[in-house]
């Protein structure tokens, strides 16, 4: 079973607006944690930003923002204030911390356009 | 500081080739990893080490074989290169699995394409 699901293939944002990148994830361990990757044109993974399963807040990083919604297994990544060197691939993945390894399960992604 | 670094960044082969990638990473993290990255299916994990002389598979392993002889030092190899191994490699490390923050740091990646 799929254990971490974007359903958003593509996503089209204006310069300074907000937007939403939905990610939800499945798993029986009550230990987890779920990051946020990016990815621009020239290939490589930038860490963006980490949520543990048991932070009581959500997390943020600068415009980034994580809307934890655990009873929903979601974990979106908000943008705020979208600037064109946002158009980029993000992943969403998750490690479950009980498995003995902290293997990432990335999610198939989805692609963010920034307009002017 | 490099960080984590790939060579080489492209490569062309033809079916039964081998060949092998290179992965070094400077910050002295114990543990490393093999992704593989094709469209439409995020990220897989090849192998992966959690130290020097230590190497285990993950979820692709079959075609690949790993070796990591130096901390610092992760190769993955391709005995008898396929048209399913085209894909683009990346190489992650992190520094310890105890630690619920301690995120994995991904090298540019190599880009394999097998004929």
């Amino acid at each position: 079973a799929q254990k971490i699901t974007q359903t958003q293939p593509g996503m089209f944002v204006q310069e300074k607006e907000a937007v939403t990148l939905d990610c939800t994830y499945d798993t029986s361990d009550p230990s987890y944690g779920l990051f946020w990757y990016k990815q621009p044109s020239s290939g490589e993974m930038i860490f963006l930003i980490y949520q543990g399963s048991y932070d009581q807040q959500n997390a943020t990083e600068g415009r980034y923002s994580l809307n934890f919604q655990k009873a929903r297994k979601s974990a979106n990544l908000v943008i705020s204030a979208s600037q064109l060197g946002d158009s980029a691939m993000y992943f969403c993945a998750m490690r479950e911390m009980n498995t003995g390894f902290q293997k990432l399960v990335f999610g198939t992604g989805t692609r963010l356009l920034v307009s002017p | 500081n490099a960080g984590v670094t790939q060579t080489p960044k492209f490569r062309v082969l033809k079916t039964g080739q081998s060949m092998t990638l290179l992965c070094a990473q400077d910050m002295n993290h114990e543990y490393m990893y093999w992704y593989r990255q094709d469209p439409g299916m995020g990220l897989r994990l090849i192998h992966y080490s959690v130290g020097e002389g230590t190497t285990a598979k993950g979820e692709v392993p079959d075609g690949y074989n790993v070796s990591r002889l130096k901390k610092q030092n992760f190769l993955l190899g391709l005995e008898s290169a396929a048209p399913s191994q085209t894909s683009v490699y990346f190489c992650a490390s992190s520094s310890s699995w105890t630690g619920s923050t301690d995120t994995q740091y991904f090298g540019p990646g190599t880009r394999l394409t097998v004929l």
